[in-house]
């Protein structure tokens, strides 16, 4: 399974949209890209997946560019309670594999 | 449905004791498996099953042993407990075979080794 690169934190104002990069390079043509998110100490919460395509659902959106070595997850209207660990995770197998992630803190 | 349970939600063992956390799912998935996460660091497998019977090792399994004897049901046996062990076990649970997959996790188990 591909590795991943995340930032180790972010910030962001509330209200404004929260882009979260994700740089993975060493993907392969049917390894899927997924984000998870871990609110306190609370287990992982699917976001959303997309293979090459930009996705969309009612929490965020994934833009995943041409060539598939780096995507970007998209909070559009970001509020206190997104604040949460964020991890990008490629793979196609069943197992994930989870990196260390994106700390996001979302700021009245 | 109560989607991915885990119990105990808290535990403390000494040192060579060894125990069973439960995991269970009413979902119907195929696929379980278990992860570690120590203080300021992200999940690690330990253990994983694609079915009933099947079972594989993941990134971190010494020290661990799982079985499947039915879907719902996942356990993770301690054999001889050690301090290094000490950390927070979520479950998580997905859909049979496929290249989608969302996974669901259990609220987790804290344990805490002496």
């Amino acid at each position: 399974d591909a590795k991943t690169t995340q930032p180790p934190s972010m910030d962001c104002a509330e209200g404004r949209a929260a882009n979260l990069p994700c740089n993975h390079s060493t993907i392969s043509g049917n390894e899927y890209v997924y984000w998870y998110r871990q609110i306190h100490s609370q287990g992982p919460q699917y976001i959303i997946h997309g293979l090459k395509n930009n996705e969309t659902n009612e929490m965020a959106s994934l833009i995943i560019t041409e060539d598939r070595k780096s995507s970007t997850l998209i909070l559009p209207h970001a509020t206190l309670r997104d604040t949460a660990v964020y991890y990008c995770i490629v793979s196609r197998r069943d197992k994930l594999i989870f990196g260390t992630g994106t700390r996001l803190q979302v700021f009245p | 449905n109560a989607g991915v349970t885990q119990t105990p939600k808290f535990q403390v063992l000494k040192t060579g004791q060894s125990m069973t956390l439960q995991c269970a799912q009413d979902m119907n998935h195929e696929y379980m498996s278990w992860y570690r996460q120590d203080p300021g660091m992200g999940l690690r497998l330990i253990h994983y099953s694609v079915g009933a019977g099947i079972t594989d090792q993941g990134e971190v399994p010494n020290g661990y042993n799982v079985s499947r004897s039915t879907t719902e049901d996942f356990p993770l046996r301690l054999l001889s407990a050690a301090p290094s062990q000490t950390s927070v076990y979520f479950c998580a649970s997905g859909k049979s075979l496929s290249s989608y997959n969302e996974q669901f996790f259990g609220p987790g188990t804290r344990l805490t080794v002496l």
